[in-house]
Formats: C-alpha cells, sequence, structure tokens
C-alpha cells in the first residue's frame, strides 16, 4: 500500500497568512493526488484533483503543486471560513490512501 | 445536481453483516464512466477507502479487509449497496458514499479520478 504522510497534523496561522500543507507519498504517485477539505460535522469536499487542477466553484486562494513523492496544498490568504481539516489522497494504485489530515487552527 | 445519501442499520452486533444503502440522483450507474465508492471515517480519525463500483459492474475491495466487503448497484433504483461482514468494535465509523464521474485507468484497473460528490455520511455503532 502507498502511505500518505501529511504535515504538519496541527497548523495554526493568522488570517490573511499564506499556509502551505505537505502530503508525502511512500512512492512515486505520478500526481495522481486530490486535496479535500473537511468542516467539523460535515462530509469531505473536493479541493483539488490531479495535483493542481481546482475543482469548480473553490476559491482561486486554493492551489496544489508538486510531483513524484511531494505533494503541497497553498492557501494564499487564509480566511476564517477555511478551518478545517485536509486530507490528501493517492489514485495511482489500489487501494486507494489518504493522509491522516492536516488541522489548520485560525491564531 | 448530484446528490447521495447513505442509509443503515445505526447499530449492529459483533459478528453480524452490516448492510449500507446509498440513494442517489442526478446521475445513473449505467452511464460510461460513473462510480459509487465507499469510504468510512471513525470519529475523530481519517479516512479509509473501503470499495468502489463502475458503471461497466466492475469492482474494487481495499484488501485490507480481507473478503469482508460486497459492494453492488441496482442501476434501476439508482441505488449502490456495502456489505461487510463479520463487524467488530473497529468498524464503527461514519460511512460515506461518493460519486466519481471521471476515471484513471491503467491498462488494468479503472480508478476513480476524484470523488467530487460526497453523501452526508451514517453513522454505524457495533456493540454488543
Amino acid at each position: 500500500d502507498i502511505q500518505m504522510t501529511q504535515s504538519p497534523s496541527l497548523l495554526s496561522a493568522s488570517v490573511g497568512d499564506r499556509v502551505t500543507l505537505s502530503c508525502k507519498a511512500s512512492q512515486n504517485i505520478y500526481k495522481y493526488l486530490n486535496w479535500y477539505q473537511q468542516k467539523l460535522g460535515e462530509a469531505p469536499k473536493l479541493l483539488i484533483y490531479y495535483t493542481n487542477s481546482l475543482q469548480t466553484g473553490i476559491p482561486s486562494r486554493f492551489s496544489g503543486s508538486g510531483s513524484g513523492t511531494d505533494y503541497t496544498l497553498t492557501i494564499s490568504s487564509l480566511q476564517p471560513e477555511d478551518v478545517a481539516t485536509y486530507f490528501c489522497q493517492q489514485y495511482n494504485s489500489w487501494p486507494l490512501t489518504f493522509g491522516s489530515g492536516t488541522k489548520l487552527e485560525i491564531k | 445536481q448530484v446528490t447521495l445519501k447513505e442509509s443503515g442499520p445505526g447499530i449492529l452486533q459483533p459478528s453480524h453483516t452490516l448492510s449500507l444503502t446509498c440513494s442517489f440522483s442526478g446521475f445513473s450507474l449505467s452511464t460510461y464512466g460513473m462510480g459509487v465508492s465507499w469510504i468510512r471515517q471513525p470519529s475523530g480519525k481519517g479516512l479509509e477507502w473501503l470499495a468502489s463500483i463502475w458503471w461497466n459492474g466492475n469492482t474494487y475491495n481495499n484488501p485490507s479487509l480481507k473478503s469482508r466487503l460486497t459492494v453492488s448497484k441496482d442501476t434501476s433504483n439508482n441505488q449502490a449497496f456495502l456489505k461487510v461482514t463479520s463487524v467488530d468494535t473497529a468498524d464503527t465509523a461514519t460511512y460515506y458514499c461518493a460519486h466519481s464521474d471521471h476515471y484513471y485507468y491503467d491498462g488494468t484497473y479503472y480508478y476513480p479520478y476524484y470523488f467530487d460528490y460526497w453523501g452526508q455520511g451514517v453513522m454505524v455503532t457495533v456493540s454488543s
């Protein structure tokens, strides 16, 4: 199985900050990487697919990058409504696997 | 507009079989490229992919659950199903179904390109 490691597990930042979340795969996943946002008590929401494609309706302050084993989700200017847990997910091979999440808080 | 909604027993006893239904609208599982997957999440923990079923009947299960999983569909009634046999307390979780309308094919397998619509989830507790 491909292991997905996210860091940090908890991130505290101020409104307006540029925030970077990391996701590292245990082997090359060839950019087959998605990002989801999950707010408390809700189902996950797709933010970014195939490393850097923004899902319809998602604000442009969210962006993704990476290749090989290392991937990043960036929020260019943190907003209060971005408080959530963020998960990365690979679909390069079965079984599909998710990272353990980064919980994002407002400082 | 795509919507999905999971339903299940709420609580069941260890060793029993968990049966879940995903009722959906806005797409058909007989349409080329459509898929439904099941994902679960224990309270306060991460996400675990369980199984996927495609428009063409292809199914994939997470081998970590060995042969306990069965995923199926009823195209006429716009439903997908998940059965988990021999449940124990470790199966206590919120179970989600999710839609995919795009896949990555590596020559052998169809992988969901993303999960773009999710149901609200159904909580399942395994307890004696």
